[in-house]
Formats: structure tokens, C-alpha cells, sequence
């Protein structure tokens, strides 16, 4: 089954208002990346993170590792904001390491 | 900072055809890795490679080799391009096998004609 769970798949915003984006893993992990990919399909780092929280701007993410989960609050959204949301969970041993994805949370941010 | 350059941006390939993609970076990272995007999913991981000359298999290897010929460049081959293969092709690197950030290539497009 799908290892990391992102919701919602999908969300129209409008502009100026709040939200949050979560992403559910079955993975026993100790960090988490949240990224932006942008109409063209460049990836954008957003959050590198550890247990606990980051803020960047009107971006702000958590991590909670004894419960699996993660979240992304935007606020005051922006059209620029748009684009799709993905999460994504290391999975890491001595012999192996990989970002495992989640499906991703395609934003639109409307006037 | 620094930057992963993928080339070409856009590739069109005959069915069976084998297809090389490109990948360069200047951070100096020791691991890499290739990462297939098909629309509108997340990304599987195809190869990745600890160092020069090393690779080591993802989730999707079959139909594919790679090559890191040296610490900043890492190749992937399409060896026998299949209709269902097009997707966005996503080049990354990373200061170590794990525990680091990731950073990812703007991609290369694959259309299969």
C-alpha cells in the first residue's frame, strides 16, 4: 500500500485565505521534505526538516515523527502559491537511502 | 548554492530506440540519484549512486542502466524506449547517502513517438 499519504489531492484556494496541507507515512523516518513543483516541473525545495517545526515566510511545516505525519500551513496565499505539493519521507538503512514520495496536493490559488 | 543542469530539456525518441539523459552538478555532492515522473504522480526512484562508479538499484531499474562516470556527472540510459515510458525524468544530488537534503534538476521531458 502507499507508504506516504499526502491530502488533500487537490484544493482551490482564494487568494489571501489559509490552509494546510498533510502528509500521513507508514515510514519510520527522521526527516521530512516538502517541495513545490511549478507548472513547468522544476521542484522547489520548501522545508528540510527534523521533528519539530520550521517557518519560512507564510510557509510554515511540522513534523511529528511519534505520530507520522507532517503538515504544510500556508497563509495569506498568492497565485504563486500554485502548483503541486509533495512530500516526501527518507527511508534510509547502512546499505540504502531514498526520498519515498507521496502523490503529491495540486493547489490553485484564485482571485 | 549551487545547481543540477539535466540535458536536453526535451527528448522524442522512436519505440526501441536507446536514449541517453545527462546530468551535471556543481555542489559537490557525493550521492545522486534519477527519479521518474509519470503525470500526475509522485516520483519513483530509478538508480542512485554513493560516488563515482558506483550504482546501486531503485524501485524501477528494470529497463534502464546508468553511469557515473565522475563525482559530478551521472548519465541514464532508456535502453529500448517503450510508448508507456513517456514522462518527466528528475536528476538529484545529495551531500550523503542519507540524512541530507535532497536538490533536484529542473528534468528532462520524454515523449515516445
Amino acid at each position: 500500500g502507499d507508504q506516504v499519504k499526502q491530502s488533500p489531492s487537490a484544493l482551490s484556494l482564494q487568494e489571501g485565505t489559509n490552509s494546510a496541507l498533510r502528509c500521513n507515512f507508514s515510514i519510520a523516518t527522521t526527516t521530512v521534505q516538502w517541495f513545490l513543483q511549478n507548472p513547468r516541473g522544476s521542484l522547489m525545495n520548501l522545508f528540510y526538516l527534523v521533528p519539530g517545526t520550521k517557518e519560512n515566510g507564510r510557509l510554515k511545516s511540522t513534523f511529528n515523527s511519534k505520530e507520522s505525519y507532517s503538515t504544510l500551513h500556508i497563509r495569506d496565499a498568492q497565485l504563486e502559491d500554485s502548483g503541486t505539493y509533495f512530500c516526501a519521507v527518507l527511508r534510509a538503512s547502512s546499505s540504502f537511502s531514498k526520498l519515498v514520495f507521496g502523490q503529491g496536493t495540486s493547489l490553485s490559488v484564485v482571485p | 548554492g549551487g545547481i543540477i543542469t539535466q540535458t536536453p530539456k526535451f527528448l522524442i525518441g522512436q519505440e526501441g530506440q536507446k536514449l541517453t539523459l545527462k546530468c551535471q552538478q556543481n555542489f559537490n555532492h557525493d550521492t545522486m540519484y534519477w527519479y521518474r515522473q509519470d503525470s500526475g504522480k509522485g516520483l519513483r526512484l530509478i538508480y542512485y549512486s554513493i560516488t563515482e562508479n558506483d550504482l546501486q538499484k531503485g524501485d524501477l531499474s528494470e529497463g534502464y542502466d546508468a553511469s557515473r562516470e565522475k563525482k559530478s556527472s551521472f548519465s541514464l540510459t532508456v535502453t529500448s524506449a517503450q510508448k508507456n515510458e513517456m514522462a518527466v525524468f528528475l536528476c538529484a544530488s545529495s551531500q550523503g547517502l542519507g540524512y541530507t537534503e535532497v536538490f533536484f534538476g529542473k528534468g528532462t521531458r520524454l515523449t515516445v513517438v
